[in-house]
């Protein structure tokens, strides 16, 4: 069964930092692996999408890498901002009908 | 611009009280489902849907209902809400493996 963990689960910095949240899978079938934004009782963003033969994606201060062989994705966040305070979320997307599987998130606070 | 509506956003209401979320996009996706979130569990699918009057059930399908009659459309339907479906719920459409979600709706079942 596809299981998905997200370390660690809340992280605080100061502003400036460059940082790494971590996303690991028991499951190297998947499809796809997405990593979402969701602000306080708000929608999902989504960032970015490595779809399985890719290694990595880059959008603007993001990154994201995915090892498939080690069911491990990374999500690098350049020159952290005050408005990149949110909880992060990735998720794979497996199986014949394509569910997605969620880790917890992370929830990130940057701090002025 | 390409969006998945749901509606309404927020909802109120009494145990046993038939409501119906709606959700539409304008993707032309095949592919939708149905999440809820709640604190310490995730997210976790409630039906999915891969086509016109193609449903099938997901992870924590009791107490729900869908429907798939147009490809726009993927209502979620309570026929007799409990208090343990207060919950906040997403609808998705997916294409090539790419969710795409709506706002959510936060139910509260008093």
């Amino acid at each position: 069964k596809q299981e998905v963990t997200q370390i660690p689960a809340a992280l605080s910095v100061p502003e400036g930092e460059n940082l790494v949240l971590n996303c690991s899978f028991t499951d190297s079938a998947i499809y796809n692996l997405q990593w979402f934004r969701q602000d306080p009782g708000k929608g999902l963003t989504s960032l970015l999408l490595i779809q399985s033969s890719q290694r990595e994606q880059t959008s603007g201060r993001l990154n994201a890498s995915l090892d498939k062989s080690s069911g491990r994705s990374t999500l690098y966040i350049a020159a952290s901002q005050p408005g990149d305070s949110a909880t992060y979320l990735c998720a794979v997307i497996a199986g014949n009908n394509r569910k997605l599987i969620w880790g917890l998130g992370t929830s990130l606070a940057v701090n002025p | 611009e390409a969006q998945v509506t749901q509606n309404p956003r927020y909802l109120i209401t009494v145990t046993g009280k038939k409501l119906t979320v709606t959700c539409s996009q304008n993707m032309n996706h095949e592919y939708m489902s149905w999440y809820r979130q709640d604190p310490g569990l995730g997210l976790r699918q409630i039906y999915y849907s891969m086509n016109v009057e193609v449903t099938d059930k997901g992870d924590v399908p009791e107490g729900y209902k869908v429907s798939r009659k147009e490809k726009r459309n993927f209502p979620l339907i309570l026929e007799s809400p409990s208090p343990n479906q207060t919950s906040l719920y997403f609808c998705a459409s997916h294409l090539q493996g790419e969710a795409f979600f709506g706002q959510g709706t936060r139910l509260t079942v008093v």
